[in-house]
């Protein structure tokens, strides 16, 4: 069945570049997503890219898809302590509301 | 604008109780679903609703009843609570924005059973 990986913890400096990794199985994902929970809280939408597109870049994010490798990443530039939080990637099929969930990545940020 | 609320946000139930879990949109989102987060598991889908009226099954729905009677509420009932349903459960409805279903998530209701 589809299934979504990601790697548990990543651990970075302040001011330094973290980078997410997650692999994905189903071919026929649309919509690749990353949402951003904070502690005690619900996921919020970080950003999102169309399966046609290998790269989407939105101020300090950049998502890259790799579809041959099914990989996406997700790359924060000039990380800051805000950005602990845990980091899931997500994927959605073609014509069904499913979303298949990684396990999330808790990102810490060192000052 | 509240977005997705939730609740409660945390109870505590012993073994065989009944609870309800509310979530109320007033966004007048079509889609709503109820997941459950587990340490190490992500989050798995409980189950779904494609409309007012609607509900279908996700991953992992033995052990919870859900009902969608009016179109910004969205109820997940334990009718025999056991200890493998302590989690924590998150409530979302979806809208579409330049093609992409996007997820907007309550804050979450912890539930305990002991």
């Amino acid at each position: 069945g589809e299934d979504v990986e990601q790697s548990l913890f990543l651990s970075v400096r302040e001011g330094d570049s973290s980078v997410i990794n997650c692999t994905y199985t189903d071919s026929s994902s649309t919509y690749l997503y990353w949402y951003k929970q904070e502690p005690g809280a619900g996921l919020q939408l970080l950003t999102y890219i169309f399966s046609n597109m290998d790269m989407k870049q939105d101020q300090r994010l950049t998502v890259l898809l790799n579809k041959k490798d099914k990989h996406l990443s997700l790359r924060i530039a000039d990380t800051q302590t805000g950005d602990s939080a845990i980091y899931f990637c997500a994927e959605r099929g073609s014509g069904t509301y499913k979303y298949i969930f990684g396990t999330g990545t808790r990102l810490k940020v060192l000052a | 604008n509240a977005g997705v609320t939730q609740t409660p946000k945390f109870r505590v139930l012993k073994t065989g109780q009944s609870m309800t879990l509310l979530c109320a949109q007033d966004m007048n989102h079509e889609y709503m679903y109820w997941y459950r987060q587990d340490p190490g598991m992500g989050l798995r889908l409980i189950h779904y609703s494609v409309g007012e009226g609607t509900t279908a099954k996700g991953e992992v729905p033995d052990g919870y009843n859900v009902s969608r009677l009016k179109k910004q509420n969205f109820l997940l009932g334990l009718e025999s609570a056991a200890p493998s349903q302590t989690s924590v459960y998150f409530c979302a409805s979806s809208y579409v924005v330049s093609g992409a279903n996007v997820l907007t998530f309550g804050a979450g209701s912890r539930l305990t059973v002991l």
